[in-house]
């Protein structure tokens, strides 16, 4: 079946421009999380959403971050006034939420560079 | 605050060795434990996840094993090959659902 999508897979930006970046999840999984992949940071948790609970927002760096999911399936991050620190791989994944695996599948990944 | 730690960050060996990848954990009170494995400018693949309470898991070549109360994991992938260059992560939720915490990854390279 299909895995995780995301779009677009490459973005680039001028400083101070919102960008909007999308997520697909698997079909049928009711737990869908976002990260972000920068050369200094590693992988690091920024949002996750588990079917209609609030979603767990730890992780966003500040309040130009932003994600919501509508109907339980796409999510759409969006970030603000972007600023070159913005600047890395935006991974989403998603898991079932069900059973004792909770195994996230991760989708390719969007490409984000902000001049 | 969990913190997960993956050594060496970088490893070369030739075709046929087997691969030995470590990640360690401060806080044993995991959920589970995935390595992954990550092509350049790709996403993750999940390669194996490991039940808090398994001691060891096993897909083809590749055989991990957890010991939770020290904190430790090890990646073996028997008799490597070109094709299993890549960068290896390991990461860790506290309970059922939670977010990831990633270790830094070991980037290998395995020559022909």
């Amino acid at each position: 079946g299909a895995g995780v999508s995301q779009s677009p897979s490459n973005k680039v930006t001028e400083k101070g421009k919102d960008v909007e970046l999308r997520c697909d999840p698997i079909s049928g999984h009711t737990a869908l999380y976002w990260y972000r992949q920068s050369l200094g940071q590693g992988l690091e948790f920024l949002i996750y959403f588990q079917g209609n609970s609030a979603p767990d927002k730890s992780g966003l760096p500040s309040d130009r971050f932003s994600a919501e999911r509508t109907g339980g399936s796409v999510s759409t991050l969006t970030i603000q006034r972007t600023q070159q620190e913005d600047s890395a791989v935006y991974l989403c994944a998603s898991s079932s939420g069900r059973g004792n695996r909770n195994e996230q599948f991760f989708g390719p990944g969007t490409r984000l560079t902000v001049l | 605050k969990q913190e997960v730690t993956q050594i060496p960050a970088a490893l070369s060996v030739p075709e046929g060795e087997n691969l030995v990848l470590n990640c360690s954990f401060t806080d044993s009170a995991i959920y589970n434990l995935q390595w992954f494995r990550q092509d350049p400018g790709k996403g993750l693949t999940s390669l194996l996840l490991i039940q808090s309470s398994q001691r060891e898991q096993t897909s083809g070549r590749l055989n991990a094993s957890l010991d939770k109360s020290s904190g430790r994991s090890t990646l073996y992938i028997a008799a490597s090959q070109p094709g299993d260059s890549a960068t290896y992560l390991c990461a860790v939720p506290k309970a059922a659902g939670n977010k990831l915490t990633f270790g830094g990854g070991t980037r290998v390279l395995v020559k022909p």
